[in-house]
């Protein structure tokens, strides 16, 4: 089975720190994902990679960078967290092709609350 | 600008009767649809897709119908069960021809399921 391991259930930062958010996946997947999940919004895409090194602007950037320096990790960073990063962040990787894109395999997610 | 939509926040049903999640979406240019389901604590699983070129998929009890025209797809739960308590979303993907595997996700939908 497909993992995907998201480094902390639960996370308490303060406004202005700068936080790290870690995702790793033992599938050897090409594509990796960053998305927030806030009540009446759904799922919105902050960032993706399909390649080490290499990423892509999702629809709500602003606020994020990331980091891929390995196949298997993806890393996402709130620079200078702010009180309207507070939400449930879910890392996913799939495997490069299209006719996979149902295989998309969700961490379990992350409940960041910046204060 | 939400391009997959997902207008009921909430459903309620009784077990053993159907269950009818909605999802209209605005790029003409989507050509493949997929329905993730989300327990608490979990990340989101997929359930059951369909491309541009069908109007209908099946896969044991879920059924989910694409009207192009309409720009609408539904889920279809028969019968439901108390398991099938979730949240669901809708997604939606442009790139189907491609590697990236970019999807865009609804607001969700929230389903009970009554005893």
């Amino acid at each position: 089975d497909v993992k995907v391991t998201q480094s902390s259930r639960y996370l308490v930062k303060r406004t202005g720190e700068k936080v790290f958010l870690e995702c790793v996946q033992d599938m050897d997947h090409e594509n990796m994902f960053w998305y927030r999940q806030d009540p009446g919004l759904g799922l919105r895409l902050i960032y993706f990679s399909y390649d080490v090194k290499m990423k892509e602007k999702g629809d709500i950037p602003e606020g994020y960078s990331v980091s891929r320096e390995k196949k298997e990790r993806f890393s996402l960073i709130l620079e200078s967290a702010s009180t309207n990063q507070t939400s449930m962040y879910l890392c996913a990787s799939s495997l490069a092709g299209a006719v996979l894109l149902e295989k998309l395999f969700f961490g379990s997610g992350t409940q960041l609350s910046v204060l | 600008d939400q391009q997959v939509k997902q207008n009921s926040p909430s459903l309620s049903v009784q077990e053993g009767r159907i269950s009818i999640l909605n999802c209209d979406y605005t790029n003409s240019m989507f050509d493949y649809f997929l329905w993730y389901k989300k327990y608490p604590a979990e990340g989101p699983t997929f359930l059951i897709s369909i491309s541009s070129i069908k109007d209908k998929n099946e896969d044991g009890r879920f059924t989910v119908f694409l009207n192009k025209s309409a720009k609408h797809l539904s889920l279809h739960i028969v019968p439901s069960q108390p398991g099938d308590s979730a949240v669901y979303f809708c997604a939606a993907s442009s790139e189907f021809s491609s590697n990236t595997g970019k999807l865009i996700f609804g607001q969700g939908t929230t389903l009970q399921v009554k005893p």
